[in-house]
């Protein structure tokens, strides 16, 4: 069974631009959840999509957004990029929103100048 | 909210026995649960409690102690392949999301 799929790996932006990213989760997997981690603040949720709908949100501006597709992949947007965003973002999938496990993707780090 | 505290570093020695805390102020969860994180790797699920009590998977062993807001995982017969970062996490019954510890970046020495 394939693994969760993140693309792309390696990202470089610059102040303002906007940037997507896309999460393949593992088949049968409906739930997916996006992660920001850096090194000074370690893990932090973005937000987590179940069958199409965003069911939580983590405590970031408006600029990041993301959506899940009927398929279960998703995307996470992150609009007039900062030099903060700079980060390793990390999708996770799970068989649903109250599974313990998740399985996380090799990240897309993204750097912002 | 929740909070997890973590010891930043812990160094052992191959074949020692290293035992990591995570301590939490939370107002509900399901469960703690621990994933491992290789340098430039993605975090992979170690084991997870919701139960007080101890959790056995091979050379890991995990603990918590819900009246003591503590859990523990335990490594033993440590390889050098273990060096890496191990985090703790709670899946919190309100908001349902996970927050994760800081981690604990473990360095295992020949």
């Amino acid at each position: 069974k394939a693994g969760v799929t993140q693309t792309p790996r390696y990202l470089i932006k610059t102040r303002g631009q906007q940037v997507t990213l896309s999460c393949s989760p593992i088949s049968g997997h409906r739930s997916v959840s996006w992660y920001q981690q850096t090194p000074g603040q370690g893990l932090q949720f973005l937000f987590e999509y179940f069958s199409e709908t965003q069911r939580n949100k983590g405590n970031f501006p408006g600029r990041f957004s993301g959506r899940q597709f009927s398929n279960s992949r998703s995307e996470m947007n992150v609009s007039t990029l900062e030099l903060g965003d700079s980060a390793l973002y990390l999708c996770a999938s799970s068989l649903a929103t109250t599974n313990e496990k998740l399985f996380f993707g090799s990240g897309t780090q993204l750097s912002v100048l | 909210g929740q909070s997890l505290e973590q010891p930043s570093e812990v160094t052992a020695v191959e074949g020692a026995i290293v035992q990591i805390n995570c301590t939490y102020q939370t107002s509900g969860f399901y469960g703690l649960s621990w994933y491992q994180q290789h340098d430039g790797g993605a975090p992979t699920f170690l084991s997870y409690n919701g139960l007080d009590g101890l959790e056995e998977t091979g050379r890991f062993s995990s603990f918590l102690s819900r009246s003591d807001s503590y859990g523990y995982l335990l490594l033993q017969e440590l390889q050098m392949k273990d060096s890496a970062s191990y985090f703790c996490a709670v899946r919190d019954n309100y908001g349902q999301n996970f927050v994760f510890g800081p981690g604990t970046r473990l360095s295992v020495l020949p």
